[in-house]
């Protein structure tokens, strides 16, 4: 099943408790992207990834960074999680076709809490 | 920087009355797409509009782009219970790098039966 698996699905730490959230998507697609939803600000994009070893930043990159080492993992770090962070992210993936945007694969969500 | 805005922020209908949303962004989109997120899940891609004045149907949707690309709508007839959740519209900004997207707020609709 084409899938994005996100895990963890929900987290609980503190103040400055290095995090790591995973993301992997077995349809391989060229593009992934992460995303932070908090209520009445939709979607807001944090990182995105063309490739491998090609990353760049999207509204909201401070206090974040991710890695694309293979085309099917993209992990979203967070070296010093503060409270602010707390928010439900999401990662998507989806092909490029020859620079036309295509629809996005979301994965189901990972909800941090951070105290 | 690119601001996508889109009204309203909530809409409560009865079912079999109609709905609307609206998506205007600051610049020039190169397209934009929209996607539908039932409530407790993640958003699901609808469609992709690219052309200026285009018009596309899916059933009861209507999605539309406006002719200067920097607004959009979509539009439900007749709404069911089903069509719950929150609407989100995303479009790149012309001219940024590929792969930068930008979504509005979201509209989300309830449907009382």
């Amino acid at each position: 099943e084409a899938q994005v698996t996100q895990n963890p699905r929900y987290l609980i730490t503190v103040t400055g408790k290095k995090l790591t959230v995973t993301c992997s998507q077995n349809m391989n697609h060229e593009y992934m992207s992460w995303y932070r939803q908090d209520p009445g600000l939709g979607l807001r994009q944090i990182y995105y990834s063309m490739n491998v070893e090609v990353t760049d930043k999207g509204d909201v990159p401070e206090g974040y960074k991710v890695s694309r080492k293979e085309k099917r993992n993209f992990p979203l770090i967070l070296e010093s999680p503060s409270p602010n962070q707390t928010s439900l992210y999401f990662c998507a993936s989806s092909p490029v076709f020859s620079g036309v945007y295509q629809p996005q694969h979301f994965g189901d969500g990972t909800r941090l809490s951070i105290l | 920087g690119q601001q996508v805005m889109q009204i309203p922020q909530y809409q409560h209908v009865q079912e079999g009355e109609d709905f609307t949303t609206y998506c205007n962004s600051s610049t020039t989109l190169s397209n934009i797409q929209w996607y539908k997120q039932r409530p407790g899940g993640h958003p699901v891609f609808l469609i992709q509009l690219v052309k200026s004045g285009e018009v596309k149907k899916q059933k009861r949707l209507t999605f539309q782009f406006g002719e200067a690309k920097k607004n959009s709508s979509l539009h439900i007839t007749a709404t069911q219970t089903t069509d719950v959740g929150t609407y989100f519209c995303a479009g790149p900004q012309t001219g940024t790098s590929y792969g930068k997207l930008t979504f509005g707020q979201g509209t989300i609709l309830t449907v009382h039966p």
